[in-house]
């Protein structure tokens, strides 16, 4: 399958904990990666592999997965943190790259 | 530190060739455990992966563009380019490129440019 499914939208109030998922069959084989968009800017990656973040990415952005399902979770949700999010990984043949369709995050 | 830069027209007409370049600096586009990318966003959509290219030639294409798209690479302007051809409307899109570090058991678009919009009209 060359497909990633993510919710559209997801909300959360400011300092709670928000979790934004990614589904896929090839996320049994691949690692998922996470991207951040804010509006007229390029993403930004906030999360790859197992579980690492770039420097300069705050520690309340953390990553894991089971089975075909890779989830972004991001603990004590800032307001600056209001963006497109965006899972990305190979498909299934390994020879292929896909995006997920994004989340569009929401900090009440 | 490495940086990218988008490059071509704005404009294109339709039936056209799309033609973006690349030009990465601060680093060697010939280093081993990367390889470039082109993705694009139609204005107030998603993002989708176009392909790569491995500074050994080495290309990987979407499937559902692979007719139409040619990735290449020159070294000695450490630059890597996309060619679509017989472009529609429907290719209008904000265009990037973007480094993709692949070490070995996982893959990660680290460093992207800033992006380009290319409209296809007549």
């Amino acid at each position: 399958s060359s497909e990633l499914t993510q919710d559209p939208a997801v909300s959360v109030a400011l300092g709670q904990t928000v979790r934004i998922t990614c589904q896929g069959d090839s996320l049994r084989s691949y690692y998922a990666t996470w991207y951040q968009q804010k509006p007229g800017q390029a993403p930004v990656l906030v999360i790859y592999g197992k579980n690492n973040r770039p420097s300069g990415i705050p520690d309340r952005f953390s990553g894991s997965s089971s089975g075909n399902t890779a989830s972004l979770t991001i603990t004590g949700a800032q307001a600056e943190d209001e963006a497109d999010y965006y899972c990305n990984s190979r498909d299934s043949s390994g020879n292929h790259w896909v995006f997920g369709g994004g989340t569009k995050l929401t900090v009440l | 530190q490495v940086q990218l830069q988008e490059s071509g027209p704005g404009l294109v007409k339709p039936s056209e060739t799309l033609s973006l370049t690349c030009t990465v600096s601060g680093g060697s586009i010939s280093s081993s455990s990367y390889y470039w990318g082109w993705i694009r966003q139609p204005p107030g959509k998603g993002l989708e992966w176009i392909g790569n290219i491995y500074y050994s030639e080495s290309t990987y294409y979407n499937p559902s563009l692979k007719s139409r798209v040619t990735i290449s690479v020159d070294t000695s302007k450490n630059q890597f380019s996309l060619k679509l051809s017989s472009v529609t409307a429907a290719d209008t899109a904000v265009f990037y490129c973007a480094r993709l570090w692949s070490p070995g058991g996982y893959d990660a678009f680290d460093i992207w440019g800033q992006g380009t919009m290319v409209t296809v009209s007549s």
